[in-house]
């Protein structure tokens, strides 16, 4: 079964740092593109990074330089390390796959999305 | 940077009405990069179209999806008491901006 497993989501006070694992069953990351995705409380869905399967990154302007994406071929996880935390940053937070398919410049959509875990940056 | 922006913010309709979302690209986009997700309360999001009118796997025929340039609609054909949801449009790229959503909620 194809699935995604957030984890290390929690409350952190204004400065701190939390790592996200996103941990990946039925397919592998690294041949795949993947996406972190937010949603602040009562809000909509904000794309936060993207890493391809080649190893490029990318994030939104509102995460730059404070947050990093990144994988581990040989745990087939994902994960996003969030430093330099703010109140703003407070949200659910899904991994999701971007199915790609770059020879074709296809997309197909976020088709598989884990559960999501939840960042409190409060003090 | 390209800005998607939804519209109505909310929609009231009944069971059985027809329902059209719409979602404005800020500059020309690619249909083939053009995707909407339904999301419910306490949910992931869930893809519904990719390609613009290409329906995912397992979404019901009354799904479809239209548009090209910077303007495309989702269209529910006949309402059923589980699409009462929120729905994002999103565009793909090296920046992958989201629409602030629609509300389709029951009348």
């Amino acid at each position: 079964e194809v699935q995604l497993v957030e984890s290390g989501g929690g409350l952190i006070q204004p400065g701190g740092s939390l790592r996200l694992s996103c941990a990946a069953s039925g397919f592998t990351v690294s041949s795949n593109y993947m996406s972190w995705v937010r949603q602040a409380p009562g809000k909509g869905l904000e794309w936060v990074s993207v890493i391809y399967s080649g190893g490029s990154t990318y994030y939104a302007d509102s995460v730059k330089g404070r947050f990093t994406i990144s994988r581990d071929n040989s745990k087939n996880t994902l994960y996003l390390q969030m430093n330099s935390l703010r109140a703003e940053d407070t949200a659910v937070y899904y991994c999701a796959r971007d199915a790609v398919v770059p020879a074709a410049m296809g997309y197909y959509g976020m088709d598989v999305w884990g559960q999501g875990t939840t960042v409190t940056v409060s003090s | 940077e390209i800005v998607l922006t939804q519209s109505p913010g909310t929609l009231s309709l009944s069971p059985g009405e027809r329902a059209t979302l719409s979602c404005r690209a800020s500059q020309s986009v690619s249909s083939s990069y053009l995707a909407w997700y339904q999301q419910k309360p306490g949910q992931a999001p869930r893809l519904l179209i990719y390609g613009a009118s290409s329906r995912a796997t397992g979404i019901p025929d009354r799904f479809s999806g239209s548009g090209s340039g910077t303007d495309f609609t989702l269209t529910i054909s006949r309402l059923e008491p589980e699409d009462f949801a929120v729905y994002y449009c999103q565009q793909y790229g090296i920046h992958q901006p989201f629409g602030q959503g629609t509300k389709l909620e029951i009348k």
